[in-house]
């Protein structure tokens, strides 16, 4: 089965430093990663996909993910970060069931916090 | 506006009654899902809809029931059986559940069991 796992459960910034939220996963054949976004008492929103395209993929708000499969890494990142910014962010895989269906995979979530 | 609309935002139940969490889509997705919410485990799948008509255990599915009688709608009922049932519940759905197939997320029902 496909997993992920998110590196921190916290991260504080400052408003204006970058942003590194770090995501590893498992996968025993090429992965479709995704990285979503979730504000408090909110439902969720897709930051950037990646499905076996290009390696960089880049998403709303000024967020960019890396895929590094020597890494088995997904990290997501932003040069700047915005104080509307701090929310929580969960790294997900997809999984594929025996009937080829695809269920995701969340991690457990990093709770990114902005100070001004 | 195109979008998934759960209701209510706030449920409180009594222990030993049933509930059942509304789910609307107007997205025309085949795919539908039901996540459960507690902090710091993430989402884990509750059930899952491929097309109207199935519907599939997920990997948290005891205590939990429902259908999929129109492609609109994917209702879930906890039950009594749910032990902890207290948590934040998210319905989302896709075009389809194939490879890279983005969920689209409703904005959740918070159940307190009081």
């Amino acid at each position: 089965a496909q997993s992920v796992t998110q590196l921190d459960s916290h991260v504080s910034v400052s408003e204006g430093t970058p942003v590194l939220l770090r995501c590893n996963y498992s996968s025993s054949y090429s992965p479709s990663l995704f990285w979503y976004v979730q504000h408090p008492n909110k439902g969720l929103q897709l930051l950037l996909k990646y499905t076996s395209a290009a390696t960089l993929v880049k998403g709303i708000n000024g967020f960019e993910a890396e895929f590094k499969k020597s890494e088995t890494s997904f990290h997501l990142t932003k040069p700047s970060a915005h104080m509307s910014d701090a929310a929580e962010y969960f790294c997900v895989v997809s999984d594929k069931l025996n009937t080829g269906f695809q269920k995701l995979v969340f991690g457990t979530g990093t709770r990114l916090l902005v100070s001004p | 506006d195109g979008g998934i609309t759960q209701s209510p935002k706030y449920l409180f139940r009594k222990e030993g009654q049933n509930v059942t969490l509304s789910c609307e889509q107007n997205l025309n997705h085949d795919a539908m899902y039901w996540y459960r919410q507690d902090p710091g485990q993430g989402l884990r799948l509750i059930y899952y809809s491929q097309i109207v008509n199935d519907f599939q255990k997920g990997d948290i599915a005891e205590g939990y029931s429902g259908s999929r009688e129109k492609k609109e709608s994917f209702p879930l009922t906890v039950t009594s059986a749910q032990k902890n049932p207290t948590a934040f519940y998210l319905c989302a759905s896709s075009i389809a559940g194939g490879p890279g197939s983005e969920a689209f997320f409703g904005q959740g029902t918070r159940l307190t069991v009081v």
